[in-house]
């Protein structure tokens, strides 16, 4: 079964709004989650990384007022999309790994349009 | 900075032949190498994973990789594909640390994989 639940799949919204997705890990405490993004024929780009109780990490380019994470608890990391606009649209993928892991578990991406 | 490269964007394959996907990555360390795959509205699914030890690494659905130091390349390859083989695959690589310290993979842009029934 999933091992990372990502909600909702997908998401409709009007520019100027805001959108909030989620990544709960099911199986196990996630203290890092990261959040990806991937746009359409091209790889997954890591835009930041979530520390519970912390705040993220934003790579380079990544507006981080634009796209807010909050990882309040070590079961749930969200990523809250701030006025939407249409060049927002884009697949977000989470991900997330045991402590001492050696594999990433992915959510089942989040495909947002925004009109 | 880290970087892996996959060359092919776009392959397109009859049932039963036979499939080789190039990946090659750019690292001055030890890192761990991994092929993952998309199917349609799916998530993203680890194939197989390369640590140490044998280079030839074998994963799910019969697919295989070969870990090359001296090319720096990590080659995903099935001797015969399915039509339900039709996916986008990705390389990645995961720079090794000591445990503790949080780690992001890099992945490469992706093969899109069509097999024609």
């Amino acid at each position: 079964g999933a091992v990372v639940s990502q909600h909702p799949s997908w998401v409709i919204c009007k520019s100027g709004t805001s959108v909030k997705i989620e990544c709960r890990s099911l199986d196990f405490q996630a203290t890092t989650m990261f959040w990806y993004r991937q746009f359409p024929k091209q790889s997954l780009m890591l835009m930041a990384t979530s520390n519970e109780g912390s705040k993220a990490t934003y790579e380079q380019g990544v507006e981080k007022d634009k796209f807010l994470i909050n990882h309040a608890s070590l079961t749930l990391s969200t990523l809250t999309v701030t006025s939407a606009h249409p060049e927002d649209s884009s697949f977000y993928i989470c991900s997330t790994e045991r402590t001492g892991g050696t594999e990433a578990f992915f959510g089942q991406g989040t495909r947002l349009t925004v009109v | 900075a880290q970087s892996v490269s996959q060359h092919n964007h776009h392959v397109i394959l009859s049932e039963a032949a036979s499939l080789e996907l190039g990946c090659n990555y750019s690292y001055g360390g030890t890192v761990n190498l991994f092929w993952y795959v998309q199917y349609p509205g799916q998530h993203l699914q680890l194939l197989l994973k390369y640590f140490s030890g044998d280079p030839l690494v074998k994963g799910i659905k019969g697919f295989e990789a070969e870990f090359i130091k001296s090319k720096f390349s990590f080659n995903l390859r099935k001797p015969s594909v399915q039509w339900s083989d039709t996916a986008e695959y990705f390389c990645a690589a995961l720079p090794w640390r000591s445990s503790g310290s949080a780690r992001q993979l890099t992945f490469g842009s992706g093969t899109q994989l069509t097999v024609l029934p």
